[in-house]
């Protein structure tokens, strides 16, 4: 069955880097776009990069663009997202998506705390 | 600040009808698809709408969706209180070349 699963994440503080992992399992990676998508403890839901099938046309969130960097490694089925320069206001818990119809799939995601 | 604009909070008793809006731009909502998502406490997001109206396997057809210009709308019909949850829409926004997401509504069933 389809599934997705994030790993990677962790405590680290500001400034700091930390590259999250979105496992694929139950279909081929190759053939799907891929959204990370965020959410604060206690708030909403939103959007932060999405990984294109050829890697060339990904496209970030403004408050992470220059700082998150999205890749993928199709043999090994995995979307990465590569964060840098963390902010206290990265904090969150990261989740992959599987863009189909909509967002059909979701991982249950892994929290990244920047905190000095 | 979000980019689409959702109420914070709708209610309404078991098994009547209540209506969730999510506005937002001809740059958004008015001129890309939109999607709507159910997020139980402590659980992923769950897709119940995608293009506007659609529903995907699955999903009861107490579910609706619609759009018009650049508003949508997500129905629910026959409330049940396992349908106490958060709902956010998400549309692609041409001019930002990102997904902007509403800032969510929390439903309650009375």
């Amino acid at each position: 069955q389809v599934q997705l699963v994030e790993s990677g994440g962790g405590v680290v503080q500001p400034g700091r880097s930390l590259r999250l992992s979105c496992a694929a399992s139950g279909f081929t990676l190759s053939n799907y776009i891929i959204h990370w998508v965020r959410q604060a403890p206690g708030e909403g839901l939103e959007w932060v990069a999405v990984s294109s099938i050829d890697g060339r046309t990904d496209h970030y969130a403004e408050s992470v663009k220059g700082r998150f960097t999205v890749s993928r490694d199709n043999s090994k089925n995995t979307v990465y997202l590569q964060m840098d320069s963390l902010r206290i206001d990265d904090t969150a818990f990261y989740h992959c998506a599987r863009q189909l119809q909509g967002l059909d799939h979701w991982g249950r995601g892994t929290l990244v705390t920047v905190s000095s | 600040q979000s980019v689409l604009t959702q109420p914070p909070s709708v209610s309404a008793a078991p098994g009547q009808k209540v209506t969730i809006s999510c506005s937002g731009s001809s740059s958004n909502i008015g001129n890309n698809d939109v999607s709507w998502y159910q997020q139980l406490p402590g659980t992923a997001p769950k897709l119940l709408i995608y293009d506007d109206n659609k529903r995907p396997s699955g999903i009861p057809d107490r579910f609706s969706g619609s759009k018009s210009g650049t508003s949508a709308t997500l129905a629910i019909t026959g409330l049940q209180t396992g349908d106490e949850a958060d709902y956010y829409c998400i549309a692609w926004d041409t001019s930002l070349t990102a997904g902007v997401f509403g800032g969510g509504t929390k439903l309650t069933v009375l």
